[in-house]
């Protein structure tokens, strides 16, 4: 199983509201990590968390919450956003780092709108 | 710092035919891995292949063969016979070894992608 499976598929969302991601994988895989994905351009790497740690934040705005309650599952939360923060947004996860141990397996994202 | 080009914004064959997707990489570290990725419209990226820098053997698997130099830091992806079905935007992604506790080798630098289009 090379699942990483992300709730929901689709979601709009006024600039008030909270609201948040939801992202589990069954592989055993130790990082996790959140990418933002505007339309037309590559995946931009977001959050890293290695060992359930947060390992990396590439400067991300407080208005975006990564959580990990255990080594299965990453959330995203989302307060206060912008419209411009409409983007597809890809959950990952790999045995350790990308490098020689193995690769990122890539959810099949959430397309978010803000309203 | 490390970078991923991909010269080629679209290409659009007709079905059967070869493609060939490039791409142009730059580090500064020894050890290295290169990745290809598959984005079809639903939006999941699909990983293909992984090299590390030590291995400069090309590889082939069905109709999909890469195409590994370093002496050009190339690592380039070839579709033969192309389908329908492989209408997608492929990128291309390094990975700098770094240190395992935790650094740079858990980012993954993408190109900008390669809007393949297969008519029929």
């Amino acid at each position: 199983d090379t699942e990483v499976t992300q709730t929901p598929k689709h979601l709009v969302m006024g600039m008030t509201n909270k609201k948040s991601l939801k992202c589990e994988q069954h592989m055993g895989h130790r990082a996790m990590y959140w990418y933002k994905q505007k339309a037309k351009k590559p995946p931009e790497l977001m959050f890293v968390y290695s060992y359930e740690k947060l390992s990396i934040n590439e400067s991300v705005p407080s208005r975006f919450s990564p959580e990990c309650p255990n080594s299965s599952l990453l959330n995203l939360h989302l307060h206060a956003l912008q419209p411009e923060d409409s983007a597809l947004y890809l959950c990952a996860s790999s045995l350790s780092g990308t490098g020689a141990w193995t690769e990122a397996f890539f959810g099949q994202g959430t397309r978010l709108t803000v309203v | 710092a490390q970078k991923v080009t991909q010269a080629q914004t679209e290409i659009s064959v007709v079905e059967k035919e070869d493609v060939t997707l490039d791409c142009v990489y730059e580090t500064r570290d020894t050890t290295y891995y290169l990745f290809w990725y598959k984005q079809p419209p639903s939006g999941e990226l699909v990983f293909l292949i992984r090299r590390n820098s030590f291995d400069e053997q090309n590889e082939i698997s069905g109709r999909y063969s890469w195409n590994f130099q370093k002496s050009t830091s190339s690592f380039n992806f070839t579709i033969t016979a192309s389908q329908v079905v492989d209408s997608a935007v492929y990128f291309c992604a390094l990975s700098e070894g770094g240190d395992r506790s935790g650094g740079s080798n858990y980012k993954l630098t993408f190109g900008k992608g390669t809007l393949l289009t297969v008519n029929p």
